[in-house]
């Protein structure tokens, strides 16, 4: 199985910040790389996929990139909105899997 | 408009079996694969299986913490996906979403756009 190392697991950072955070699978999955949003109580919602395109109706700020073993999610400039846990999923094969989740909170 | 609304959860005891649905609107159910997706209290996100679309067989994979007591299935004529679950543990507690997975012949990573609402699962005693 292909395992997905995410950091930092938690996190605190301010308004206009920019963030970084970084999947690293255990072996290439090319770029069969997704993040995902998830606040509390509700449901993921796609950010990225193909590592670095922008789901449909995501702001600009969010930016993916990566390919092989590498990927990092960035949110350039950190708004109070963007509080929340952050997934990376591999589908490159089965079964798939989810980094352990980046909780981003802000100062 | 996707949608996809998840049913079936509940309470059930442990060993005991439920079924639940996902059923879909908005896309060619059919041309799809279908994951189910599942989230214990206050843990991350672990996928638990999929099955193929048509085209690619409708086959299944899963996950090993499910592997020989959960089946996924289809019906394609209600654009309905299911989660079999027997021999319940009270490890599988968890919100189950089901998920569109990749569409067309080969796989490729436009996958996990749309996820239900979600359904509780409480398996207790």
């Amino acid at each position: 199985d292909i395992q997905m190392t995410q950091s930092p697991s938690a996190m605190s950072a301010s308004v206009g910040d920019r963030v970084t955070i970084t999947c690293r699978a255990s072996q290439d999955i090319n770029n069969y790389l997704a993040w995902f949003q998830q606040k509390p109580g509700k449901v993921p919602k796609r950010l990225i996929y193909a590592s670095s395109t922008l789901h449909s109706g995501v702001p600009s700020r969010f930016s993916g990139s990566g390919s092989g073993t590498e990927f990092t999610l960035t949110i350039s400039s950190l708004q109070p909105e963007d509080s929340a846990t952050y997934y990376c999923l591999q589908h490159r094969t089965n079964p798939r899997t989810f980094g352990q989740g980046t909780k981003v909170e802000l100062k | 408009e996707v949608q996809l609304v998840e049913s079936g959860g509940g309470l059930v005891q442990p060993g005991r079996s439920l079924r639940l649905s996902c059923t879909t609107s908005g896309f060619t159910f059919g041309d799809y694969c279908m994951s189910w997706v599942r989230q214990a209290p206050g843990k991350g996100l672990e996928w638990v299986g999929f099955i193929r679309s048509i085209i690619n067989g409708g086959t299944t994979e899963y996950a090993a913490s499910v592997e020989g007591r959960f089946t996924i299935s289809r019906d394609n004529s209600e654009n309905i996906a299911y989660l079999q679950m027997n021999s319940l543990k009270v490890e599988d507690t968890a919100v189950y979403y089901c998920t569109k997975d990749y569409g067309g012949q080969q796989a490729n990573n436009d996958a996990f756009d749309f996820w239900g609402q979600g359904t509780k699962v409480t398996v207790s005693s």
